[in-house]
């Protein structure tokens, strides 16, 4: 069962315009919520974050969104420029007994279109 | 500053076979965690250390096993492979157990593949 779902494989969206990612979750006890931009042949690279008692988180072109009552979160680039053009994942942290995981989708490919 | 390193970089391994793969995290950096992340999916946490200790394992065989050494690098392995363990194998370091500005640095990963 996929705890953290992002429902779109592959978006598409014009340089200049808005991109928006979205990520579903199911567990309620998801206490940070990251996003992590990936090129081929790199690792994940940490691109923005969001506590679960805050609803939005804002850092230059990217700002993060969180509906704890739905269980959702987008991730929306303003402007998109073609650099962006990447897998972004979501993925959401759980702790206890001293330990921290991060549990990921399987990510959304953004095209951005000169 | 030099990044999480890994190595190798690919390997190919035989069905059966025990393999190492080996993470050196940022220096001054006390955590590393190791991820498997299959083709077409999102990575999947294994392990998580620091300070040296175990302190979170995920949902995966006895045969994935793993160390912290006093220098903090990390050695993730796997005994008896299976074709299903092909996977990118990502270390990631942080200089807390878990840091709220960025999670967590991510290496470029091992790429390993199992015929």
């Amino acid at each position: 069962d996929q705890q953290v779902k992002q429902n779109s494989p592959s978006l598409s969206v014009q340089e200049g315009r808005i991109s928006i990612l979205n990520c579903d979750y199911t567990n309620s006890m998801f206490d940070y919520f990251l996003w992590y931009k990936k090129y081929p042949a790199e690792g994940p690279t940490f691109l923005i974050s969001i506590s679960s008692i805050k609803d939005k988180n804002e850092d230059g072109r990217f700002t993060v969104f969180l509906n704890k009552s739905a269980k959702h979160l987008s991730l929306h680039i303003v402007p998109s420029q073609p650099g962006d053009s990447a897998v972004y994942f979501c993925a959401a942290r759980t702790s206890g007994a001293g330990s921290y995981q991060l549990t990921f989708g399987k990510g959304t490919k953004l095209s951005v279109i000169p | 500053d030099a990044g999480v390193t890994q190595s190798p970089t690919h390997l190919i391994k035989t069905r059966g076979q025990q393999v190492t793969l080996r993470c050196s995290p940022i220096s001054g950096h006390k955590s590393v965690s190791w991820y498997q992340q299959v083709l077409g999916q999102g990575p999947q946490f294994i392990f998580q250390y620091y300070e040296k200790e175990e302190r979170g394992r995920g949902n995966f065989p006895d045969r994935f096993s793993a160390r912290q050494f006093p220098n903090y690098s990390s050695e993730l392995n796997v005994n008896a492979l299976l074709l299903g363990d092909s996977a990118l194998y990502l270390c990631a370091s942080s200089s807390e157990i878990f840091r709220d500005d960025y999670g967590y640095t991510f290496g470029s990963g091992t790429r390993l593949t199992v015929v």
